[in-house]
């Protein structure tokens, strides 16, 4: 899978739009671009996946460049409760490259009053 | 609610005893993942399981750790003989099949004193 990159943390401020980027440089055609958010100490949350096309659904919307080297995903109104560590995950759909998500450090996204 | 389940959610054991994890896949999943956080670290994969086949169990140690998933009942992560290294979270995810998204469960939280 590719090696994707995230600031180690941000910032946003409560009512506002959170933007996460995501570079995923060395990403190959047949991975997907997932995200996935861990709240505190909880299970991670699926938040969206796509593989070339923006994609949005009630929690985020996901924006992929044309030549898919980075992605980001914005959050359109933050809350508090959308403080959490986001990862970014290349991951191919095919049995050649295993099952295992690969979750990095992620980032930590601080959502202040 | 119809996702992951996780039991129990907290569990101490002494160092030398054995530790049993539960995961029950969301209603109609039969691909079932385990991933372990230790403290301060992001989460690693263990092993993916069908029913009562592994399929991949690259990220496991290789001694005291083994993981079943019967045709019926839950998916069973096996800890012999724990030791303090073993305290983490241990977090079950499930898919519809072994290409699509994985949904977590709540984790449980090993303690070894």
């Amino acid at each position: 899978d590719a090696k994707t990159t995230q600031p180690p943390s941000m910032d946003c401020a409560e009512g506002r739009a959170a933007n996460l980027p995501c570079n995923h440089s060395t990403i190959s055609g047949n991975e997907y671009v997932y995200w996935y958010r861990q709240i505190h100490s909880q299970g991670p949350q699926y938040i969206i996946h796509g593989l070339k096309n923006n994609e949005t659904n009630e929690m985020a919307s996901l924006i992929i460049t044309e030549d898919r080297k980075s992605s980001t995903l914005i959050l359109p109104h933050a809350t508090l409760r959308d403080t959490a560590v986001y990862y970014c995950i290349a991951w191919a759909s095919n049995s050649n490259s295993g099952y295992a998500l690969n979750f990095g450090k992620g980032t930590s996204l601080l959502v202040t009053p | 609610n119809a996702g992951v389940m996780q039991n129990p959610r907290h569990l101490v054991r002494r160092r030398g005893q054995e530790a049993r994890l539960r995961c029950s896949p969301m209603k109609g999943h039969s691909h079932v993942y385990w991933y372990r956080q230790l403290p301060e670290e992001g989460l690693k994969f263990m092993v993916y399981l069908q029913k009562e086949n592994i399929i991949d169990e690259s990220g496991m140690p290789k001694e005291r750790f083994s993981a079943e998933f019967p045709k019926e009942g839950p998916s069973i992560l096996r800890i012999q003989q724990v030791v303090r290294g073993d305290s983490a979270a241990y977090f079950c995810a499930s898919s519809l099949g072994g290409i699509q998204t994985q949904y977590f469960g709540p984790g449980t939280r090993l303690l070894v004193l």
